[in-house]
């Protein structure tokens, strides 16, 4: 199976509502879970990533949160904004390497 | 700070032609990447470097894709001959190190294979 798995697909919101985007991984081993923002026709953009040895970060608007018991981990978006309608991916080590495998990525659509 | 500059920005080949694509990283980035991303999909690691040397090129299709990166600053990707499969976004990002850290990005290129 892949190393990491993305949900949902596609995510439509109201402007101010939040969002969360959940990603599954495989490697008891990885320590490293990065998010990437792509706007269309740009390449990725790290907007936040986490270390195995806390279970949260928040940078303003966007957190994210990690269980490592459960090999699981979320982005969370609140007050969102039209500017924040993008794909997002997750990242996480490939086969106890430090190489990010992303995930399918998911659709963020914001509705003025 | 400059950014990861890629060229071209996009290609048209009929299957069976070649293509190069080049890459310029961060300058003082040691690591650098080339990743393959299909419509609605993730990016998928073709290969990885470090300085000239080759980290990992596990999922690069070896029978018709070769990377190099001569000088330990610039990588071309090339694709000889071309199927109708490697239609795809390029992308190249680079990165201080090896070990855990933020990737930089550039804008890809876009080929399509006729």
């Amino acid at each position: 199976g892949e190393n990491v798995e993305q949900h949902p697909s596609t995510l439509s919101v109201q402007e101010g509502d939040s969002a969360v985007i959940k990603c599954t991984y495989s490697d008891s081993a990885s320590n490293y879970f990065p998010w990437y923002k792509q706007e269309l026709g740009k390449g990725p953009q790290l907007i936040i990533d986490i270390r195995s040895n806390v279970g949260e970060k928040k940078d303003q608007r966007i957190a994210v949160t990690l269980n490592k018991t459960a090999k699981h981990f979320s982005l969370h978006i609140t007050e969102t904004q039209p500017e924040d309608s993008a794909v997002y991916f997750c990242a996480a080590p490939w086969k106890g390497s430090y190489i990010p495998t992303f995930g399918r990525g998911t659709s963020l659509i914001v509705h003025p | 700070e400059a950014g990861v500059a890629q060229s071209p920005r996009y290609k048209i080949i009929e299957k069976r032609q070649s293509v190069a694509f080049w890459c310029n990283p961060i300058s003082g980035h040691a690591t650098l990447y080339w990743y393959q991303q299909i419509l609605g999909q993730g990016p998928k690691l073709l290969i990885q470097f470090q300085n000239n040397g080759v980290v990992d090129d596990s999922q690069l299709p070896k029978d018709r894709f070769s990377a190099e990166r001569l000088k330990g600053v610039d990588s071309t990707l090339k694709i000889q001959p071309a199927k109708l499969e490697d239609s795809a976004v390029y992308l190249c990002a680079s990165s201080l190190g090896t070990a855990n850290e933020k990737l930089f990005f550039g804008s890809g290129t876009q080929l399509s294979v006729l």
